[in-house]
């Protein structure tokens, strides 16, 4: 079974401090997202990575960055929290040409409240 | 981009049929997805469905695709209690999938 972790699965932090948030798979997969979740929103991509070193921004990088030194490891990192980065946070991971096209497999989720 | 819409909520008595529709826009779009997340967890891959089939059929699972009109369906039979949860229609895009934002099922006994 493909398995995702994320280091925390709840986390408070105050505005203003830098916050990681690490998710590590363990199939070898190329491809690693990172989306937040909100409430009437559903999922929005913040960045990917489809390889080692290799980033790009998704629909809402703002406020974000990320940091892709391992195959198997993909952090986010959130420089200065603010409130309004309060939130669900997933990973995913995939492998394109391996599998279905698309087909993620999702860690279970870090709820980050910044206050 | 691509958008993904459905329905925010859905609630059905135990037994009943449960219908979840999705619209999307990207008519290129190879794989469609449906994705389950239950309470406090991450999402699941439900079920799938290649963009030249109609129908597939899984257990109590049915999707359903109309190209043609862009639409998808996600058909659950005799819906138990432990259905309730998010479902999320997804569609591939070309390097990430797009999400609709989620319909919420809830199934009373």
């Amino acid at each position: 079974d493909v398995k995702v972790t994320q280091s925390s699965r709840y986390l408070v932090k105050r505005t203003g401090e830098k916050v990681f948030l690490e998710c590590v798979q363990d199939m070898d997969h190329e491809n690693m997202f990172w989306y937040r979740q909100d409430p009437g929103l559903g999922l929005r991509l913040i960045y990917f990575s489809y390889d080692v070193k290799m980033k790009e921004k998704g629909d809402i990088p703002e406020g974000y960055s990320v940091s892709r030194e391992k195959k198997e490891r993909f952090s986010l990192i959130l420089e200065s929290a603010s409130t309004n980065q309060t939130s669900m946070y997933l990973c995913a991971s995939d492998t394109l040409g391996e599998s279905k096209d698309g087909e993620q497999f999702f860690g279970p989720g870090t709820r980050l409240t910044v206050l | 981009g691509e958008d993904v819409e459905q329905s925010l909520f859905l609630s059905v008595r135990e037994g009943d049929s449960s219908v979840i529709n999705c619209t999307y826009t990207d008519s290129s779009s190879t794989y469609l997805y449906w994705y389950k997340q239950e309470p406090g967890a991450g999402l699941q891959l439900l079920t799938y469905i290649f963009s030249n089939m109609d129908m597939k059929q899984d257990q109590r699972l049915t999707v359903l695709l109309n190209k043609k009109d862009k639409h998808l369906s996600l058909r659950i039979a005799d819906t138990q209690t432990g259905d309730s949860a998010i479902y999320f229609c997804a569609v591939f895009s070309g390097y990430a999938l797009n999400f609709g934002k989620g319909t919420s099922l809830l199934v009373t006994p």
